[in-house]
């Protein structure tokens, strides 16, 4: 079993739409979750951070996280054709006895006009 | 701006060059990061130096050869490399606690190709 799952996509969305995201892990004892967006040929960016259960959110932007499901997810409201990207997961686990942040192989999101 | 400056920002190598990539943190942070990244998979953890102190090397050959000489540089030094490491290599720095690691923050990233 992988260690962080997300779906390849790629997802495809209209212009204005609600773009849904998920994500799910393994290691019941992660504490930190994370998501990142990637464009082409570019280096993540750390769009979301999330530590507890329910909701975050920010701008756009909503963190959904269920412990007990293992689950974490992103919205994206009023989606635009820059948010068209890869979105990776990341989940802090502990591996070897050590601390470190565990990726997911992303999300392709498209948002066409 | 990310505070993690990686340079260069592209490199084309043959199998027996020796080449370094450097990395610089401007954020005070105390753990420093190399990853790699290929097409379709995730993120790979190479090296970590927490406190300049390489704390995990994951299983990396040989030919590739982490240098931390403080807490706000790092070099993946590379030498007879193979095709298949072509990929795109990403310095990250992170604020590490008794809690767990706080955000990751990426450099620009290299992208490489082996000739």
């Amino acid at each position: 079993q992988k260690e962080v799952e997300q779906n390849s996509g790629p997802l495809s969305v209209p212009e204005g739409a609600i773009a849904s995201l998920n994500c799910t892990y393994s290691d019941r004892g992660s504490q930190s979750f994370f998501w990142y967006r990637q464009y082409s040929g570019k280096s993540p960016e750390l769009i979301m951070s999330i530590y507890s259960n329910g909701d975050k959110e920010d701008g756009r932007f909503t963190a959904q996280l269920n412990k007990a499901s293992q689950y974490v997810s992103l919205l994206i409201r009023d989606s635009q054709p820059s948010d068209s990207a890869t979105y990776l997961c990341a989940v802090n686990g502990i591996s070897g006895g050590y601390n470190k942040l565990i990726f997911g192989a992303g999300t392709r999101l498209a948002v066409h006009p | 701006e990310t505070g993690v400056t990686q340079t260069p920002r592209h490199l084309v190598m043959g199998m027996t060059n020796k080449k370094s990539l450097k990395c610089e943190q401007h954020l005070g942070h105390n753990a420093m990061y190399w990853y790699k990244q290929s097409a379709k998979k995730p993120l790979e953890l190479m090296f970590v130096y927490s406190l300049e102190e390489r704390v995990e090397n994951n299983s990396v050959p040989s030919r590739f050869s982490p240098e931390c000489p403080n807490s706000s540089h790092l070099f993946l030094h590379l030498h007879t490399l193979q095709p298949e490491d072509s990929a795109l290599y990403l310095c990250a720095s992170s604020q590490l606690r008794a809690t767990g690691i706080e955000k990751l923050f990426f450099g620009s990233g290299t992208q490489l190709s082996v000739l």
